[in-house]
Parts: structure tokens; C-alpha cells; sequence
């Protein structure tokens, strides 16, 4: 079964780069009918995507984001990476990966999120 | 604000139909499916349905979807304590060369 799993520091500074990364297990990042995306949820607050991305390297981003996101991928290590810059306290939250299958145009499979705050 | 407007809460006793909308634009809903997830207190969400009102496998069917122009609805029937949880509508935005949006979200409350 796959499962998708966070990992990364949970306290990032102002003005720092947040870097997060989605390891993929029981089953291939490299699959072609799937789509690989981060979301993120801040305390007590609704969710808001970052950013897709697909085994081939293509990445999409939410345009309020696409400024401070890159979303990358290694499929020797069946992972993928989100990185935003330049930080604040807006972004703490929750950050989850998930699968989006191209079939169900849905995220089927999500990650059990990361929290991560940023402060001094 | 969020670019899908739900209510913030609904209500209902166990046994109960209740349902949980959606509205959007032309941009969004309009022109795309809307996918509905769930998230239970404490977890990450769950995807409940998918194109406008496909169940994935597991997912009871007390829950069904649905979608009419640029708004989209959630129903829950035969309401059970276990429903107890927040709602998200979700579904691909044409504008700025394409995005995906939620709603703000729905608590549902079983009383």
C-alpha cells in the first residue's frame, strides 16, 4: 500500500528557506498517472495547495506562492522536495504531501503532515 | 478568503440527512469537478469524493455528491457520531494559468 511521509525541521526563522521532503513507499514516484503536490494548513485554518509536480520534473504552483516555491523531485530516492523562501509567520502550518491520480483528478493519498513554525 | 464559499458550520442528529455546499464561478466549478474531502479531528483529509460524486473504494455510500453550474453540494445520510469532522470542497481554477482551489471548510457537528 503506498504511503507518503513528511520529513524536514519544524521551526524555520523569518526570512529563512523552509525545506520539506515527501518520501514515497510501496509504490513508484515515477508512475505516469500520477501527479505529486504539497498542501499546507495553517492552525485552525483551511487548506491551500502549494504546488504539483510530475516524475518528469514539470512543476505547477499556485500563482499567490510561485514567486518563493520550488517543488522538486529525485526518483532515485523516490522523494520529492518543497522548498519556499524568504519565510514568515503566515507560513506556519501544517505542510502535507499527496498524490493526485490523473484518473480520479483528486488527491487520493495523502501524507500525515508535517507542522512547522516559523520564529526567531 | 477562499476562493469556494461554504458555511462554516452544519448540524445534524444522528440518523439525519445533512448537507454540506459549495458555490464557486465559471472559472472553477463551472468548468472542472469538485472533489470533497474530510478530515477528522487531529488527521490529515481524506478524499470522500471525486469527480463531482464518485466514491473511492471504502467510503460508505451515505455520502454522495453532487454538482449543478458553478455550485456543488455534499450530502451525508444516515448520520453517525463518527461523521463528526470538517468538509472540504476542492476543484481546479482556469484563471492564472490554473490552480487548484478549496473551500474555507464546513464542521460538521453530529448532536
Amino acid at each position: 500500500q503506498l504511503q507518503l511521509q513528511e520529513s524536514g525541521p519544524g521551526l524555520v526563522k523569518p526570512s529563512e528557506t523552509l525545506s520539506l521532503t515527501c518520501t514515497v513507499s510501496g509504490g513508484s514516484i515515477s508512475s505516469s498517472t500520477y501527479y505529486w503536490g504539497w498542501i499546507r494548513q495553517p492552525p485552525g485554518k483551511g487548506l491551500e495547495w502549494i504546488g504539483s509536480m510530475y516524475y518528469s520534473g514539470s512543476t505547477y504552483y499556485n500563482p499567490s506562492l510561485k514567486s518563493r516555491v520550488t517543488i522538486s523531485v529525485d526518483t532515485s530516492k523516490n522523494q520529492f522536495s518543497l522548498k519556499l523562501s524568504s519565510v514568515t509567520a503566515a507560513d506556519t502550518a501544517v505542510y502535507y504531501c499527496a498524490r493526485r491520480g490523473t484518473a480520479e483528478d483528486a488527491f487520493d493519498i495523502w501524507g500525515q503532515g508535517t507542522m512547522v513554525t516559523v520564529s526567531s | 478568503q477562499s476562493v469556494l464559499t461554504q458555511p462554516p458550520s452544519a448540524s445534524g442528529t444522528p440518523g439525519q440527512r445533512v448537507t454540506i455546499s459549495c458555490s464557486g464561478s465559471s472559472s472553477n466549478i463551472g468548468s472542472n469537478t469538485v472533489n470533497w474531502y474530510q478530515q477528522l479531528p487531529g488527521t490529515a483529509p481524506k478524499l470522500l469524493i471525486y469527480s463531482n460524486n464518485q466514491r473511492p473504494s471504502g467510503v460508505p455510500d451515505r455520502f454522495s455528491g453532487s454538482k449543478s453550474g458553478t455550485s456543488a453540494s455534499l450530502a451525508i445520510s444516515g448520520l453517525q457520531s463518527e461523521d463528526e469532522a470538517d468538509y472540504y470542497c476542492a476543484t481546479w481554477d482556469d484563471s492564472l494559468n490554473g490552480y487548484w482551489v478549496f473551500g474555507g471548510g464546513t464542521t460538521l457537528t453530529v448532536l
